[in-house]
This record gives C-alpha cells, sequence and structure tokens, in this order.
C-alpha cells in the first residue's frame, strides 16, 4: 500500500536559517512526488514535483527537494528561510497509474521566529 | 487562466438547509476532485471525477452529492449535514494522462450549526 510519512508535527526555526522538511514513502512502483505548502485558511499551492531524471528539483519560492531511492525519502530544503514561509507544509504520492488521487502525508507545521 | 476558482469562501448552513459548493477551471483539466480538510488533518480525498463521470467516491456519505455538467464545473451539492461536516472543502484539477500535480483552488470553509 501507499503511504507517506512525515515525521516532524511541527518545526520552529529563525528567519535566515536553513531548513529541511522531512517525508518518507512506501510505493510499490516509480514514485511521483510532491511537496506542497499551505497557508492557514488556504488552499494548497505546489510548490515541487519529481517524476524521474534528476534527483535534485527545484521550486517555486527557493525550495529545492532530493529523491533518494535508497531511503525512500524526498525532504524539502530551504538555505534561509524567510517569515513568510511560516505555513503548513504536505508532502504527497501519486497519481499512480492505477488510482487518481493523491496520498498525502499528515503535513509539518513551520514556524518561523524573528 | 491557470486557477481554480471555489465560490463561496465561507458558508454557515443549519442542520436542515440545502446548500451547494461551486468550483470552476479553464485549463482544460478533464479530471476534478473534492477533498474535505478537517483542521489540523491532511487533505481527504472525496470524489474523483475523470471526463465528467464519477470515477471515485471514496465511500462519502449520501448527504454529499457531487455533480459535474461540464469539463470546467464541478459542484458539491449538501444536505442535512452534521456539525461534524463543518470542514474546508477543497476543489482541485488535474491533467489526465499527465503526472503534473493538482492544482487546487483556495477552498469553501463550511460550518454547519
Amino acid at each position: 500500500a501507499q503511504s507517506v510519512t512525515q515525521p516532524d508535527i511541527h518545526i520552529t526555526v529563525s528567519e535566515g536559517a536553513s531548513l529541511e522538511l522531512r517525508c518518507n514513502y512506501s510505493y510499490g512502483a516509480t514514485p511521483y512526488l510532491f511537496w506542497y505548502v499551505q497557508s492557514p485558511g488556504q488552499g494548497l499551492q505546489l510548490l515541487l514535483k519529481y517524476f524521474s531524471g534528476d534527483t535534485l528539483v527545484q521550486g517555486i519560492k527557493g525550495f529545492e527537494a532530493e529523491f533518494k531511492r535508497s531511503q525512500s525519502s524526498f525532504n524539502l530544503r530551504k538555505p534561509s528561510v524567510h517569515w513568510s514561509d511560516a505555513a503548513e507544509y504536505f508532502c504527497a504520492v501519486g497519481p499512480s497509474y492505477n488510482t487518481d488521487k493523491l496520498i498525502f502525508g499528515t503535513g509539518t507545521r513551520l514556524q518561523v521566529f524573528p | 487562466d491557470t486557477e481554480v476558482t471555489q465560490t463561496p469562501k465561507h458558508l454557515v448552513m443549519g442542520m436542515t438547509n440545502k446548500k451547494s459548493l461551486k468550483c470552476e477551471q479553464h485549463m482544460g483539466h478533464r479530471a476534478m476532485y473534492w477533498y474535505k480538510q478537517k483542521a489540523k488533518k491532511p487533505p481527504e480525498l472525496m470524489f474523483v471525477y475523470s471526463y465528467e463521470k464519477l470515477s471515485i467516491n471514496e465511500s462519502v456519505p449520501s448527504r454529499f452529492s457531487p455533480e459535474c455538467p461540464n469539463s470546467s464545473l464541478l459542484n458539491l451539492h449538501l444536505h442535512a449535514l452534521q456539525p461534524e461536516d463543518s470542514a474546508l472543502y477543497l476543489c482541485a484539477s488535474s491533467q489526465l494522462g499527465q503526472i503534473e500535480g493538482y492544482t487546487f483552488g483556495s477552498g469553501t470553509r463550511l460550518t454547519v450549526v
């Protein structure tokens, strides 16, 4: 069965510090992986995606993520966090060719202190 | 146009009311989705429409009734809801056959009183 795990429920960082949000997945075939960000009361915005090829993918707002097949991970990183990055971050797997649904992790809430 | 538009943004309804949520996209996407999101939880899939036909119903109670009148519109009809149905309802769309991820609307915040 497909699943996504985000081990960190809540992370707090200082503005200007580096950030890494963890995501581990369980998937039977080549995964399609996504990171979404959600500000309070808003919809989800796609930050970046991985399908194949270069395992380091660049996204919007200065975010990047690295796919590591050996570790079943797709961690999100940012070198220097801005206060406006405070939000909920969701890792997701899919859609596969058998289903049309994204499987979301439980999310990581990012808090940024000045 | 690269947006999914949802109306209304906020809705308060009584348990005996009938209301509808609307979702519209003009990106030519042929798959549309309804998700329900409770506070501090990830979105949960409710329905999937592919080529305007219902392809997935995640065992959603019949008090939620989806409708896809055409390829650009998706409705969610609500009737006799319970307070526990209060949540953020998100619509999304995607292009079938292309793994590009979903485009989400900003959601309708529903409160059932």
